[in-house]
């Protein structure tokens, strides 16, 4: 079944660790996308990928990383996480004109 | 630009009374207009989309949403609410050359028993 896979669900981890959010599509999909999402809050775009090779930042201004060398995988690295990148981390993938198909989520807590 | 506005961070209806989420929205082209439910912990599930067909759109969950072009609004409606209705709703708009959405700021649902 054609799906979007986003693991851990959960991640409690030290400070100055380093993460790394896997993001992963079944549906061939070009476009993927990376959003931050306090609870109960508003969505921000953080990265994009329109293909493979292809990332750009999005709208809020993060410390994370992102790389796209297959279409499927959209991974998202902290190098050195900190308290202030607890949130939740959502996927999505997308075919034009067809809306976006988000993954569970990564709720990341960081102590 | 495109950009969407939903009016009512928080609604509160009880069960059994119709749910009302208003959505406006500007654009410069003809958009095409969608609509997300997310449940606690949960991703972004898509409930109805608008793609410039009918403009009554008929979604999961018993939900619909009229276009109304004249209004720029995308309001979504249930007749009647259930307890299992209680989330977070997004609206979203999309542009139809590169079909990235630009997202409301969501409202959550309250079902009072």
């Amino acid at each position: 079944e054609a799906d979007i896979y986003q693991t851990p669900r959960y991640l409690v981890i030290g400070t100055g660790k380093k993460i790394t959010l896997e993001c992963s599509q079944t549906m061939g999909h070009d476009k993927m996308y990376w959003y931050q999402q306090d609870p109960g809050m508003e969505l921000h775009l953080i990265h994009y990928s329109y293909g493979v090779n292809s990332t750009e930042k999005g709208d809020l201004s993060s410390e994370s990383t992102v790389s796209r060398i297959r279409t499927e995988h959209f991974p998202l690295t902290l190098e050195s996480a900190r308290p202030s990148h607890t949130s939740q981390y959502l996927c999505a993938s997308s075919e034009v004109y067809y809306g976006y198909t988000f993954g569970s989520g990564t709720r990341l807590t960081v102590v | 630009a495109q950009s969407v506005t939903q009016l009512g961070s928080h609604v509160s209806v009880s069960e059994g009374a119709l749910v009302l989420l208003r959505c406006n929205y500007s654009s410069s082209v003809p958009p095409y207009l969608f609509w997300y439910v997310q449940y606690p912990n949960q991703g972004l599930q898509l409930l109805l989309k608008y793609t410039s067909a009918a403009t009554l759109v008929k979604g999961i969950n018993g939900f619909e949403a009229e276009f109304k072009k004249s209004e720029t609004s995308f309001h979504l409606t249930k007749p009647s609410a259930h307890m299992s209705d209680a989330a977070e709703y997004f609206c979203a708009v999309s542009d139809r050359r590169q079909g990235n959405l630009i997202f409301g700021k969501g409202t959550k649902l309250s079902v009072k028993p």
